[in-house]
Order: C-alpha cells, then structure tokens, then sequence
C-alpha cells in the first residue's frame, strides 16, 4: 500500500511570514493525486490544494502553493503571508488515478503566532 | 459547505449501546467512505462503498459495520461500544470515475462514549 509521511508533527511561523510544511510519499505508480487538507478548529476537513502528478506545473491557490518534487516523491505546501486563520491541522493525501482509495499523513499542526 | 451531509451532529450514548450514523454523499457522488479520528490522532480509514458495494475495508472493528443504499446515503453502525470509540467520525464522497477525483468531507459526528 502507498504511504504518505508528514516528517513533522508540529510548526509554528510568524503572522505575514512564509512556511512550508513537507510531505513524502511512497509508490511505485506513475499517474496519481496529491492533495492538502485543512483541518482548523472546527475539525471540519477543508481542501487546500491538489496536484495532478502529470503536470509539471506546480499548483497554486492564492497564498497556497505546492512544490512537487515527482522524482523525489515529494509534495510540500508553501503558505505565504500566513494569517491567524492558517492555524490548524494539515493533511497531505494521495490517491492512485487507478483506484479511489486515498492514502493520509498524520498531519502536521500549523501555529501562527501573531 | 461540502456537500456531503451527516447526522447527527453530536451523539453521546453509554458503554454497550449501539448508534447509528447516516451519511448522505453530494449529489451525483457514488463512492463513499467513512474514517475514525480520535481526540488529537489522524484519520483513521474505515470502509469505503462505491455505487452500493463495498469496496475496500481498512481498521474497521468487527462491532461495527456499514452499508449504502440505493439512494447513495451511508449509514455507519457502532455496537457494543466502549469508551475508547468516542472520536469524531466523518464521511466523505468522491465523484464516479477514475479521473483525479478530489474526496470530499463532511462535518463530522461526534460520538462520545460516557
């Protein structure tokens, strides 16, 4: 089975200033998705951003934006700008283009200190 | 606002009782799915139904179980249950095909086991 890792259980970055927030992942397919949730407070899941892995071009959602490393199995989020409301829980999800099965990391969890 | 709509919201029951929660995927979506999430834990895969059928199983309890119906809506049954099932439970719905299909979440039940 794929599997996806968040190596880092919790960051913390200035309001207005920039973090990124890493994710690997492990599969021996060429054609899938990558995804971001949001999970703030709330708990509710939110989608950020997704990535098609037959596209070069990195995806970008206004302050959010991907750098996708396919050869590396890499997929990190880059949030600019970070406001008070970025702060919660971030998932980083796969899925085979072959299969509906989606694979999740164990989160990363975003503080903004204001 | 997903879509995807669940009841109940908030659900306290005691130790051995049984409950039923219902999962009514957005329109048009075939597949869903249903995951666990503890108090500060990941997402925890449970079951996955596709078009009436289930089609893949993941850290599912043999006391619980689930099904769809012919109308799409899901119900995601609990028995027996002890303290340690009180999580947050969510559904989410995915669109037909196999194409980059983005997975779609909504609110969550919370289950607390008194």
């Amino acid at each position: 089975a794929q599997t996806v890792t968040q190596s880092q259980p919790e960051m913390s970055v200035q309001e207005a200033e920039t973090v990124t927030l890493s994710c690997t992942y492990d599969t021996s397919e060429s054609d899938y998705y990558l995804f971001w949730y949001k999970q703030p407070p709330s708990r509710q899941m939110i989608l950020v951003i997704r990535q098609e892995a037959y596209k070069q071009q990195n995806a970008t959602e206004n302050r959010f934006s991907v750098n996708f490393q396919k050869a590396a199995k890499s997929f990190s989020l880059k949030i600019s700008d970070s406001q008070l409301g970025d702060a919660a829980m971030y998932f980083c999800a796969y899925r085979s283009a072959g299969s509906n099965q989606f694979y999740f990391g164990t989160g990363t969890s975003l503080t903004v200190i204001p | 606002d997903s879509g995807v709509t669940q009841t109940p919201k908030h659900l306290i029951t005691a130790t051995g009782q049984r409950v039923t929660l219902r999962c009514s995927p957005r329109s048009g979506d075939l597949s869903v799915y249903w995951y666990q999430q503890s108090l500060d834990q990941g997402l925890q895969f449970l079951i996955q139904y596709y078009n009436g059928e289930e089609r893949a199983k993941g850290n599912i309890l043999e006391r619980f179980s689930a099904q769809q119906f012919p109308d799409l809506h899901s119900e995601l049954n609990l028995s027996s249950l002890e303290l340690g099932d009180s999580a947050l439970y969510f559904c989410a719905s995915s669109p037909t095909g196999l194409s980059g299909n983005t997975i779609y979440f909504g609110e969550g039940s919370w289950l607390t086991v008194v």
